[in-house]
């Protein structure tokens, strides 16, 4: 499979820990976009990155979430000190340009 | 910031007939505008998408329109078939900054 790949697929997590996940774009693409989607509203941008360069973070995107890109191919994208409002679906998409993004499957996160 | 809604939020067609989902936005420095097919569960999927100096752009069954002057741009699925029934999403993008609508549900009755 080349497109988009996230790990993991499901993630159950208690209120107050750490989450980590994992975004592995197609090759060759030099932008990651994460989002956030709850049910029945569309992806909600967080941020992205051209290569390592993370260049634009959302405001509402608070200081428990961080993201990295560390050699320009995948990503990840931490939660601290989870809460419940943090459950949503997260996805990650790439393109090649400014264009064309195509999304992974998404880490869906529950917090208990 | 940007602003993107989409009307309707619902949409039933019957099976052969067009669908016309509409969406408007705020900032006139968006330039790209993709639309996204979301079945349940699963990933959106890139359908079609309009860069600013276009103002139309068709593939068979589908095609968007774009009015940059009343920041409106619209999606055209004609012959509906029932594996069109989905969740559509608009978006306008400004370089890397993406804003969503709010998804259309389209039901396609055989």
């Amino acid at each position: 499979d080349t497109g988009v790949s996230q790990d993991p697929r499901h993630k159950i997590t208690k209120r107050g820990q750490n989450v980590t996940f994992r975004c592995d774009p197609i090759s060759e693409h030099n932008r990651l976009y994460w989002y956030r989607q709850t049910l029945g509203q569309g992806p909600e941008f967080l941020t992205y990155f051209q290569n390592e360069a993370q260049l634009e973070k959302s405001r509402l995107l608070s200081d428990r979430f961080s993201a990295e890109r560390p050699k320009g191919s995948f990503s990840t994208l931490e939660i601290q000190r989870t809460e419940q409002g943090d459950s949503a679906m997260y996805l990650c998409a790439s393109s090649p340009d400014t264009f064309e993004a195509f999304f992974g499957q998404g880490t869906r996160l529950t917090v208990v | 910031g940007e602003n993107v809604e989409q009307h309707p939020s619902t949409l039933s067609v019957q099976e052969g007939d067009s669908a016309v989902i509409k969406c408007t936005y705020s900032d006139s420095a968006s330039n790209y505008f993709p639309w996204y097919k979301q079945e349940l569960g699963k990933r959106p999927q890139l359908i079609i998408d309009i860069r600013s100096n276009v103002g139309e752009k068709k593939d068979q069954r589908i095609a968007v329109t774009l009015n940059k002057t009343a920041k409106h741009f619209s999606l055209h699925i004609t012959e509906t078939q029932p594996e069109d029934s989905a969740v559509y999403f608009c978006a306008a993008w400004d370089a890397g900054k993406s804003t969503f609508g709010d998804g259309t549900t389209l039901t396609v009755k055989p």
